[in-house]
């Protein structure tokens, strides 16, 4: 049972240019989590989504980022305009229907350089 | 969620026991105790979870006080590449937003 999986592993942007963060969930999990992590930070929540619902952006910056879980394929968070300041590692984890324990699986991140 | 408080650091030799501590004075009743960690850059791993028992799964055993406000989580015998940071992290049943704090540092060494 193949774990979360992410691509690209590592993305090189120039500013200005649009970067497309792929997350592809465990399998029987229907639930996906995208966190950040700038250089020498902890990780931060970003969003929460199921399929076709965003339940929880509270994390998002307000602009240029956007996440979307389709009824089919994998989630996909979409940076537009990139900046240096969006430099950062980004996971993305996955969690099975919620039943009261809810146990999030990450995956292996994927490294955003801004240049 | 309740927040968690952790020593930065800690060091264990290799082949012996780590015993890392959290303190949530503040947990509520429906809140989980759960324990992550990051190696080098990788993906959070999740290692385990509880909610008033004692834990034990192949990795590591959790220990709950009768109070649930404080825990410690055992890697019975630290190798090498348990170098990690540990994350104590109260979860509430609801969906699960993990809040991280900034854990603690551990080093095995030789």
């Amino acid at each position: 049972n193949a774990g979360v999986m992410q691509n690209p592993r590592h993305l090189v942007r120039r500013r200005g240019q649009e970067a497309r963060l792929r997350c592809s969930p465990m399998k029987g999990h229907s639930h996906v989590y995208w966190y950040r992590q700038l250089p020498e930070e902890g990780l931060k929540f970003m969003v929460y989504l199921q399929k076709e619902n965003i339940i929880d952006e509270s994390g998002m910056p307000k602009e240029r980022f956007s996440a979307e879980f389709p009824k089919e394929g994998p989630s996909i968070l979409r940076i537009q305009q990139v900046v240096r300041g969006d430099s950062a590692a980004y996971f993305c984890a996955s969690s099975p229907i919620h039943q009261g324990e809810i146990t999030q699986y990450f995956g292996p991140g994927t490294r955003l350089l801004v240049l | 969620d309740a927040k968690t408080t952790q020593p930065p650091s800690m060091d264990c030799a290799e082949g012996r026991a780590a015993n890392l501590p959290c303190n949530h004075s503040t947990i509520s009743g429906n809140e989980y105790v759960y324990w992550y960690r990051q190696i080098h850059s990788q993906g959070p791993q999740y290692i385990i979870h509880g909610l008033k028992n004692n834990e034990t799964n192949e990795m590591a055993s959790l220990i709950i006080t009768e109070d649930r406000k404080s825990s410690t989580l055992i890697l019975p015998h630290a190798t090498l590449r348990d170098t990690a940071v540990y994350y104590c992290i109260v979860v509430a049943d609801s969906w699960g937003k993990l809040q991280f704090g900034a854990g603690t540092q551990v080093v095995v060494t030789p």
